[in-house]
């Protein structure tokens, strides 16, 4: 049982690139999550999706785009990334039960960005 | 909107004594979930303890406990025999118990000294 789990660990992008960060989980979970991590504000979400083809904006949505085609997996995209993107991503998953009502959410061990 | 507020940036404690992390939260809910969480240099964010608005009783975890203050909107953690390996930022989080986000505060950098 791996958890959850985030690739690349570490990426450098130049302005007006593209890339993909993908976050696993293997514990059925049905809500998933990114987050970015900025120094002196904690975790800010990104997007968040309830549930396998649906997905959510959350605080800081702009510049980034998410996918959920499997429970499973859930993509977070830059289509053109910029300096302000630099940061380190974290996704995170949980069990929906009882309406709503979550479980714990359990994290990823982060992917650093750097965008130049 | 809520909000949560850790006002320690930094704090440094003992190895072997106790230090508590102040917390407090703005919110007009009376059912929710505060948590701490522990993110040591790996990066990885790691559970510490949860609470539930409406349990009365302070949660316990090991070493860990809380001081839950629902009236005062306030919810510090206790460490208590402190150990080398609980040098980490610590996290205070809010979540309402019928939405998806959970609201983090600004951290707390926690440093042992042997």
């Amino acid at each position: 049982n791996a958890g959850v789990t985030q690739t690349p660990k570490f990426r450098v992008l130049k302005t007006g690139q593209s890339m993909t960060l993908l976050c696993a989980q293997d514990m059925n979970h049905e809500y998933m999550y990114w987050y970015r991590q900025d120094p002196g504000m904690g975790l800010r979400l990104i997007h968040y999706s309830v549930g396998e083809g649906t997905t959510a904006k959350g605080e800081v949505p702009d510049g980034y785009n998410v996918s959920r085609l499997k429970k499973q997996n859930f993509l977070l995209g830059l289509e053109s990334a910029a300096p302000s993107q630099t940061s380190v991503y974290f996704c995170a998953s949980s069990y929906s039960i009882n309406r709503g009502r979550q479980e714990t959410q359990y994290f990823g061990p982060g992917t650093r960005l750097l965008v130049l | 909107a809520q909000t949560v507020t850790q006002s320690q940036p930094e704090m440094s404690v003992q190895e072997a004594e106790t230090v508590t992390l102040s917390c407090t939260y703005d919110t007009s809910e009376s059912d929710y979930y505060l948590f701490w969480y522990k993110q040591p240099p790996s990066r990885q964010m790691i559970l510490v303890i949860r609470q539930e608005a409406y349990k009365q009783q302070n949660a316990t975890e090991n070493r860990f406990s809380v001081n839950f203050q629902k009236a005062a909107k306030s919810f510090s953690l206790k460490i208590s025999d402190s150990q080398l390996g609980d040098a980490a930022m610590y996290f205070c989080a809010y979540r309402k118990t019928s939405y998806d986000k959970v609201i983090f505060g600004p951290g707390t950098s926690l440093s042992v000294i042997p």
